[in-house]
């Protein structure tokens, strides 16, 4: 068992349908990101979520929303989104919020290829 | 502003050693991750350097210069399964606690 599973791992979805990305993670973390990775691009914080609270949104536009009912489980609900969101989305886990070695190191899902036609 | 910068591609040979650069701008800084990406897979974590200097893993090695506001991530001895995308990442000192990403240097090791 991976230790962060996503769902789906591609989805293709129309400008006014809503659909839903899953996070889960078997670590026992604390933390919880999104993050959106678009080619030639940086990784893009979008959100973090710490003992089920967010303390992040890098203002995102409202048409993603994330959802975050305990430790291990993160979702991103999508509804109205446009082409131009089409990327990779990544969902990470660590223990704390720091980013180095035996606190905070990213342990990351392998994404969800979402399309927006 | 934060912003971390590195060279899009790099591309050596087996049994080379090639050195991936990241320079930073931020107005407070903890320390230089990096991560290694192969394609269609999960970027996986390297090293983490908070102090000046080098650390080593391995055929890996990361350096860090806070004075010059530079890194780099070391690979010895080239083997074909390291091409990949590389990333440094920044813990940067802004309220924030969650890390800021290069836009990665995709390393081709070629025969």
């Amino acid at each position: 068992e991976t230790g962060v599973t996503q769902t789906p791992r591609h989805l293709v979805m129309g400008m006014t349908n809503k659909k839903s990305l899953k996070c889960e993670q078997h670590l026992g973390h604390n933390a919880m990101y999104w993050y959106k990775q678009s080619a030639k691009k940086p990784l893009e914080l979008m959100f973090v979520y710490n003992f089920k609270e967010q303390t992040e949104n890098n203002s995102v536009p409202s048409r993603f929303s994330p959802e975050c009912p305990n430790s291990s489980h993160l979702f991103l609900h999508l509804h109205t989104l446009q082409p131009e969101d089409s990327a990779l989305y990544l969902c990470a886990s660590s223990q704390g919020l720091a980013g180095g070695r035996d606190t905070g190191e990213l342990f990351f899902g392998e994404g969800s290829r979402l399309t927006v036609l | 502003g934060q912003s971390l910068e590195q060279p899009s591609e790099v591309t050596a040979v087996e049994g080379a050693i090639v050195q991936i650069n990241c320079t930073y701008q931020t107005s407070g800084f903890y320390g230089l991750s990096w991560y290694q990406q192969h394609d269609g897979g999960a970027p996986t974590f390297l090293s983490y350097n908070a102090l000046d200097g080098l650390e080593e893993t391995g055929r890996f090695s990361s350096f860090l210069s806070r004075s010059d506001s530079y890194g780099y991530l070391l690979l010895q001895e080239l083997q074909m399964k390291d091409s990949a995308s590389y990333f440094c990442a920044g813990d940067m000192d802004t309220g924030r606690r969650a890390l800021t990403f290069g836009s990665g240097t995709r390393l081709q090791v070629q025969p």
